[in-house]
């Protein structure tokens, strides 16, 4: 399990950050980080891949980077509907193809 | 429109089986690894299994490996898992997952199917 901040908040128009901290093994092996948003009762939706990438209809508030073994989410000017909970992904190679961040759930205040 | 739909869930005994589906609309499903990932009450997301296309490469995580068996049948648009000694701890919400692939990789899930839930119990 890569490690996530169990929580992040913030008002309206700010900026949060969230990290997710892996290994030489996943995150900091390769560049295959993907960021996905999940809102209560509802599916997971991905909202960042390749460590920065956004697919098509995901706003450019959302944006992410690496640095070494920790990946990193940054939803700038918050909105209300961002409140959700945010799981971090990385390939980990063969012996441990997928692994998933513990989750962090950002507030807005 | 891409739409996942699971079905099969339901609740076990300790050490039973399950046979999960999920049913693939809207694209052309022999182009596309599949996975499952499941979430247990109040917890995080767990990566679960992956299929490539034409089944020729299965992934399991550690916590299921010998136990769950992923196949598909593509001509039917379907992506099963077979789940074996059954255990309390393998209650979740099981979702399916397609595969996405930048111009790179194919490492990301882009459509999710709404779940099935999986209650294990003695």
């Amino acid at each position: 399990v890569l490690t996530q901040p169990p929580s992040a908040s913030g008002s309206p128009g700010q900026s949060v950050t969230i990290s997710c901290t892996g290994t030489s093994s996943d995150v900091g092996g390769y560049n295959y980080v993907s960021w996905y948003q999940q809102h209560p009762g509802k599916a997971p939706k991905l909202i960042i891949y390749e460590v920065s990438q956004r697919p098509s209809g995901v706003p450019d508030r959302f944006s992410g980077s690496k640095s070494g073994n920790t990946a990193s989410l940054t939803v700038s000017g918050l909105q209300a509907e961002d409140a959700a909970d945010y799981y971090c992904k990385s390939y980990g190679g063969k012996n441990n193809f997928y692994v998933f961040g513990s989750g962090t759930t950002v507030t807005v205040l | 429109e891409v739409q996942l739909v699971e079905s099969g869930g339901g609740l076990v005994k300790t050490g039973g089986s399950l046979r999960l589906s999920c049913t693939a609309f809207g694209f052309n499903f022999n182009d596309y690894s599949m996975n499952w990932v499941r979430q247990a009450p109040g917890k995080g997301l767990e990566w679960v299994s992956s299929l490539s296309s034409l089944s020729s490469h299965k992934y399991y995580a550690d916590s299921v490996q010998g136990r769950f068996t992923i196949s598909r049948d593509n001509a039917k648009n379907l992506v099963y898992l077979q789940m074996d000694s059954l255990r309390a701890e393998d209650t979740a919400v099981y979702y399916c997952a397609r595969t996405y692939c930048s111009t790179t990789a194919c490492y990301y899930f882009d459509s999710w199917g709404q779940g099935t839930q999986v209650t294990v119990s003695s």
